[in-house]
């Protein structure tokens, strides 16, 4: 069975860092590529970037609304993807999923397999 | 990178069928055919429902189909029952120097 299971979401003051995990199991890792979407209270979905696979050079993107804050990173051999995120602003307040799409040749395949999510919530 | 445009709410009677509209840009919807429909259930994961603008995962039900016209997608969704209710989201892949994924602001499906 496929699992996708963040971590690491709690309280963490504006200006503040924390990590996210995204454990996962049951598809080929290292041939997905890894994204990280989020969902705001009462908010709709927001894709905030995606790393590639090692065959297309971990190649990372992201939204606009984060690039220089946060980053992607992917460790294949535990089959987990990261979510490092800095300068956290209350905005950042929300519920963080991952999600992969098969990463293979020119297609791009659709977001596929997602996870619960954790929440994140930045507050004095 | 602006959201796609979704009507927020939609409903219907158990039995019917309805649509739910997504509207884009030539940068995105109208500019190739990956454009994704999601099924979210609120603390659930988001649930793949089509893909590739009409195609169907294995597991969804042919009662999900999915359209595009110009820069418009949509999703119909026919006999409706109380599991239906849940909220939609259409999604396209950007084509761009630097490439990335928009999301509409989501439709909440009532069934009645």
């Amino acid at each position: 069975d496929v699992e996708v299971v963040e971590s690491g979401g709690g309280l963490v003051q504006p200006g503040g860092s924390l990590k996210l995990s995204c454990a996962t199991s049951g598809f080929s890792f290292s041939g997905s590529a890894l994204h990280w979407v989020r969902q705001a209270s009462g908010k709709g979905l927001e894709w905030l970037g995606r790393i590639r696979s090692a065959s297309k050079n971990y190649a990372t993107v992201y939204a606009a609304s984060v690039k220089g804050r946060f980053s992607i990173s992917r460790d294949d051999s535990q089959s987990t993807a990261y979510l490092q995120m800095n300068s956290l602003k209350t905005d950042d307040t929300a519920v963080y999923y991952c999600t992969r799409h098969h990463d293979y040749g020119d297609y791009v395949a659709p977001l596929d397999y997602w996870g619960q999510g954790t929440l994140v919530i930045v507050s004095s | 990178q602006s959201a796609l445009t979704q009507p927020a709410s939609v409903s219907g009677s158990p039995g019917q069928s309805l649509t739910i509209s997504c509207t884009g840009t030539s940068g995105d919807i109208g500019g190739h055919n990956y454009v994704s429909w999601y099924q979210h259930h609120p603390g659930k994961a988001p649930k793949l429902l089509i893909f590739d603008v009409s195609l169907r995962p294995s597991d969804i039900p042919d009662r999900f189909s999915g359209s595009k016209s110009g820069n418009t997608a949509s999703l119909t969704i026919s006999g409706l029952h109380a599991g239906d209710e849940a909220d939609y989201y259409c999604s396209s892949y950007v084509t761009s120097s630097s490439p990335y994924w928009v999301f509409g602001g989501g439709t909440k499906l009532t069934v009645l």
